[in-house]
């Protein structure tokens, strides 16, 4: 299997816990975004790389929330201190960079649960 | 007002029929993208739209750039095509701007 996998599929923690997540994207895609998706709405970006490099962070990325890609191939995104209001679906996508829009492919995502 | 607007939000059909959700969006955009996530919540790309219109088995996209609309066509549905339907654009930066999706129902 080619695609994006993420690791766990799910995780159930108690409040104040941290979580790591990994993503890792197709082998030959340079970006790689993470997203948030709560119940019933549509996913929410978070945060992008392109090669190793963090491009772009949403507001949504609290200073709580850390992302890495240290060689430019797989991601961890950590949760320092879950809340509540951390539960949600977090999903990895990756693309390749070229002229002109590139197709995102998305992982399985892992369901986060924090009791 | 959202600036990408997905219709209608719930759609319960039979069978056989033939479906259409429409996107509309309010900015400038370099491509469109239609997805799938199941129950489950993966997602899984359909289309990515720039002009015109693509087929895809029994799916069909379409888009006009000039009324900033697309549609997502869905002939001889089947109860395996219930999942929600996503349409996202994408605009000058990174980011995908994400609708709110449309859940689709199937019934035998």
């Amino acid at each position: 299997d080619t695609g994006v996998s993420q690791d766990p599929r799910h995780k159930i923690t108690k409040r104040g816990q941290n979580v790591t997540f990994r993503c890792d994207p197709i082998s030959e895609h340079n970006r790689l975004y993470w997203y948030r998706q709560t119940l019933g709405q549509g996913p929410e970006f978070l945060t992008y790389f392109q090669n190793e490099a963090q491009l772009e962070k949403s507001r949504l990325l609290s200073d709580r929330f850390s992302a890495e890609r240290p060689k430019g191939s797989f991601s961890t995104l950590e949760i320092q201190r879950t809340e509540q209001g951390d539960s949600a679906m977090y999903l990895c996508a990756s693309s390749k960079k070229r002229v002109g829009p590139e197709t995102q492919y998305f992982g399985p995502g892992t369901r986060l649960l924090v009791l | 007002k959202n600036e990408v607007e997905q219709s209608p939000q719930n759609l319960t059909a039979q069978e056989g029929e033939f479906i259409t959700i429409n996107c509309s969006y309010s900015v400038g955009i370099s491509a469109l993208h239609w997805l799938q996530q199941h129950p489950g919540g993966g997602i899984v790309s359909l289309f990515m739209l720039s002009s015109g219109k693509k087929k895809h088995g029994r799916l069909i996209a379409t888009i006009n750039i000039q009324e900033k609309h697309s549609s997502l066509h869905i002939t001889a549905s089947h109860p395996r095509d219930s999942a929600v339907y996503i349409c996202a654009v994408k605009g000058s930066n990174y980011q995908l701007i994400w609708g709110a999706g449309t859940k689709l129902i199937i019934k035998p």
